[in-house]
């Protein structure tokens, strides 16, 4: 079964500090992964997009890395800031316009 | 970068009524868009598929007679929200994928939708 789960499912964190967000999944035949954040109430935005042959990709304080042996991905967010407190999701490509989406990680950046 | 514009961000109506949200992919053609629903603290759920020209595609469980789509253009899909109740109240959001396969989805805003 296609699934994508994500770790931990909520996180808080004082401004200024790093963390790394989860996400496994089982999706087969893999064709990229991707990471987006979401605000409030608002649609998510794309942050990395990955393919098999990508280990890692970086967009500003976002650095994304992909072990597609084990089938894992991770993001890192690097000295976080107020606006960095969000929705971030994983999702999964398998071929075609199958997309598997992960139940997300709710970060909260406190000052 | 490409833009989808999701319309209206939020709509309140009266339960029976139904409701009408658009999505537009501004700067690119989307043959394919996908219609998304979110509870609360939960992520997306796929409602369905919309092909350009074709019939969409509903995930089990979505009432294809109650959330009518259409794909009438490479930019426009639409989602009609019939004989809304107030179960329908739900955030609903809508994305576009370009051309090319590693080409992102994405998405609009989403539609606030309350029934009353």
């Amino acid at each position: 079964k296609n699934q994508v789960e994500q770790s931990p499912q909520s996180l808080i964190i004082l401004e200024g500090k790093n963390c790394t967000l989860q996400c496994n999944y089982t999706v087969s035949p893999f064709s990229n992964l991707r990471w987006y954040k979401q605000d409030t109430g608002r649609g998510p935005v794309s942050l990395t997009i990955m393919t098999f042959s990508e280990n890692t990709k970086s967009n500003g304080r976002y650095t994304a890395t992909l072990d597609a042996d084990t089938k894992q991905s991770s993001l890192h967010i690097t000295a976080s800031q107020l606006s960095d407190s969000a929705s971030y999701i994983c999702v999964v490509s398998a071929t075609g316009n199958q997309f598997y989406f992960g139940t997300g990680t709710s970060l909260t950046v406190i000052p | 970068g490409a833009v989808v514009s999701q319309h209206p961000s939020w709509v309140i109506c009266k339960s029976g009524t139904s409701v009408k949200i658009e999505c537009r992919s501004l700067d690119f053609q989307a043959t394919t868009m996908f219609w998304y629903r979110q509870f609360p603290k939960q992520s997306l759920m796929l409602m369905a598929t919309s092909n350009e020209g074709s019939k969409a595609t509903y995930e089990q469980g979505v009432e294809k007679d109650k959330f009518l789509i259409n794909h009438a253009s490479l930019t426009l899909s639409t989602l009609t929200v019939t004989s809304a109740h107030p179960e329908d109240s739900s955030f609903y959001i809508c994305s576009a994928r370009g051309t090319g396969g590693l080409s992102p989805l994405h998405f609009g805003n989403g539609t606030r939708l309350t029934v009353t």
